[in-house]
């Protein structure tokens, strides 16, 4: 079964707006990270954060992972129409020998 | 950064026909390989790890008899889908990681879109 769930299931904002993208999971991690796909493609990673770290940056994105309630969230700032593509979050789950669960993702679409 | 690639792309097959798919790390060595398939608008689920040189490692739900997995290189493996159904039509997506370079980012292919007819 996923190990992740991700709301919203869909967004729409405009352009230069913060999009936010959460994620829950269900058992322990050693790492979490999110890609993103546009549609009928493969997937780009974004960001991976590690299970000690609390907060991460990446250019527009920033990524926060709260341990304690099993939970992350990813933040675009300033959206751009080329943003728009659907995330996911994958956990890379403790003992789970690296393999990456994905979670439901969230369509985004940022409009001009 | 690391490249993956599959081939073919696309492909469209008859019902009862084995399709074969290649997935290929193109800079590095990878030891383990991993297999996905997304149905539309749904997210990845994983098939198998794909081991070189020893048994793939289905998902509870796989059938290892119809999803042939071969890793014979440290830079190769492959995907058959034995006696396609259309049931089987969906994007199928490999990734692999470079163990080489510590890093736990899994690099992932284009996909093949693979249409059972």
């Amino acid at each position: 079964s996923q190990q992740g769930e991700e709301d919203p299931q869909a967004l729409s904002i405009q352009e230069g707006e913060n999009a936010t993208m959460n994620c829950s999971y269900k058992t322990s991690i050693n790492n979490l990270q999110w890609y993103r796909q546009n549609s009928g493609r493969g997937l780009v990673h974004l960001i991976l954060i590690r299970s000690n770290e609390r907060e991460k940056h990446s250019g527009r994105l920033r990524v926060t992972l709260d341990t304690s309630k099993k939970s992350s969230s990813l933040l675009i700032t300033a959206s751009r129409a080329a943003d728009t593509a659907s995330y996911f979050c994958a956990t890379d789950i403790t003992g789970g020998g690296n393999k990456l669960t994905f979670g439901t993702g969230t369509q985004l679409k940022v409009e001009l | 950064g690391a490249v993956v690639s599959q081939h073919p792309s696309r492909v469209i097959c008859k019902s009862g026909t084995s399709v074969k798919i290649e997935c290929r790390s193109l800079d590095f060595q990878a030891t383990t390989m991993f297999w996905y398939r997304q149905f539309p608008k749904q997210s990845l689920m994983l098939m198998a790890t794909s081991n070189e040189g020893s048994k793939a490692t289905y998902e509870q739900g796989v059938e290892k008899d119809k999803f042939l997995i071969n890793h014979a290189s440290l830079t190769l493996s492959t995907l058959t889908v034995t006696s396609a159904h259309p049931e089987d039509s969906s994007f199928y997506i490999c990734s692999a990681r470079d163990w080489l370079a510590g890093s736990y980012e899994q690099y992932f292919g284009p996909g093949t879109r693979l249409t059972v007819t």
